[in-house]
C-alpha cells in the first residue's frame, strides 16, 4: 500500500537537544511537505520541497531545518534554537502541478515532546 | 493575503442529526482551490474533498455533502444523519493557483455524542 510513514510516533527532547523527526512516502510525489500543529491551531507550514535537493522555508522555519536528499525522504530536524517546540507534527506529500494544486497526502504523525 | 474562518471552534451534535461546519475564505486571486480534511482522534489528515473557484455546483457523496457559494466566499460541509466515527476535527483549506502551498483554517472540532 502506498503512503507516507512517520517515525517515531511520540519524541521527547532534553533541552539543548537536536531531534530529528524521519517522513518517507512511497507514493513517487515529488512535494513534500513538513507543518506543525499546536492545540486549537490549523497547521502551519514549516518548510516544504518541491523537488529533490532543494527546499523552501515556510511561515514558522526558524529554530528548523530539512533535507531533501532522496525524493522518498524529507526529514525535519528540530534545533535547540526552536524554544517552543511541543507540538504535533504532520508531513505531506503531493503531485506538484501548478495551477491545478492536487491534494496533499498525510502521514500519521509525530508528537514531540520536552522532558 | 488568503486566509480562512472556521467559526465554530467545538460543536456537539446527538447521533442521527445534520451539521454543518462553516469556512468562510478570503482571496484575491480568480483561480484557486479549496479543500476540507477530516482529522480523526488518530492524528493523520484525511483528505474529503477539493473544488475549485469555477466550479460552483455542490457536491453529495454518501452522508457529506458541500455547499460552494462564491458570492458570499463561503464552502460549506454538511453530513446528514451523523454518525458516532465522524467525530474528528474537521479542517477548511485554500490554495492559490499560483504554488501549491495550502492555508488552513483552525479547524472545528466535531463531537458526535451516541
Amino acid at each position: 500500500d502506498g503512503g507516507i510513514t512517520q517515525s517515531p510516533k511520540y519524541l521527547f527532547r532534553k533541552e539543548g537537544q537536536n531531534v530529528t523527526l524521519s517522513c518517507e512516502q512511497n507514493l513517487n510525489h515529488d512535494a513534500m511537505y513538513w507543518y506543525r500543529q499546536d492545540p486549537g491551531q490549523g497547521l502551519r507550514l514549516i518548510y516544504y520541497s518541491q523537488i529533490v535537493n532543494d527546499f523552501q522555508k515556510g511561515d514558522i522555519a526558524e529554530g528548523y531545518s530539512v533535507s531533501r536528499e532522496k525524493k522518498e525522504s524529507f526529514p525535519l530536524t528540530v534545533t535547540s534554537a526552536q524554544k517552543n517546540p511541543t507540538a504535533f507534527y504532520l508531513c505531506a506529500s503531493s503531485i506538484p502541478e501548478v495551477g491545478l494544486n492536487q491534494p496533499q497526502h498525510f502521514g500519521d504523525g509525530t508528537r514531540l515532546s520536552i522532558l | 493575503a488568503q486566509k480562512v474562518t472556521q467559526a465554530q471552534t467545538e460543536i456537539s451534535v446527538v447521533e442521527k442529526e445534520d451539521v454543518t461546519l462553516d469556512c468562510v475564505y478570503e482571496t484575491r486571486d480568480t483561480t484557486y482551490y479549496l479543500f476540507w480534511y477530516k482529522q480523526p482522534p488518530s492524528g493523520e489528515l484525511v483528505f474529503l474533498i477539493r473544488r475549485n473557484s469555477f466550479d460552483e455546483q455542490n457536491e453529495i457523496s454518501g452522508r457529506y455533502s458541500w455547499n460552494f457559494q462564491k458570492s458570499t466566499s463561503s464552502f460549506n460541509f454538511t453530513i446528514t444523519a451523523s454518525q458516532v466515527v465522524d467525530s474528528a476535527v474537521y479542517f477548511c483549506a485554500l490554495s492559490e493557483a499560483r504554488d501549491d502551498k495550502i492555508i488552513f483554517g483552525k479547524g472545528t472540532r466535531l463531537h458526535i455524542l451516541p
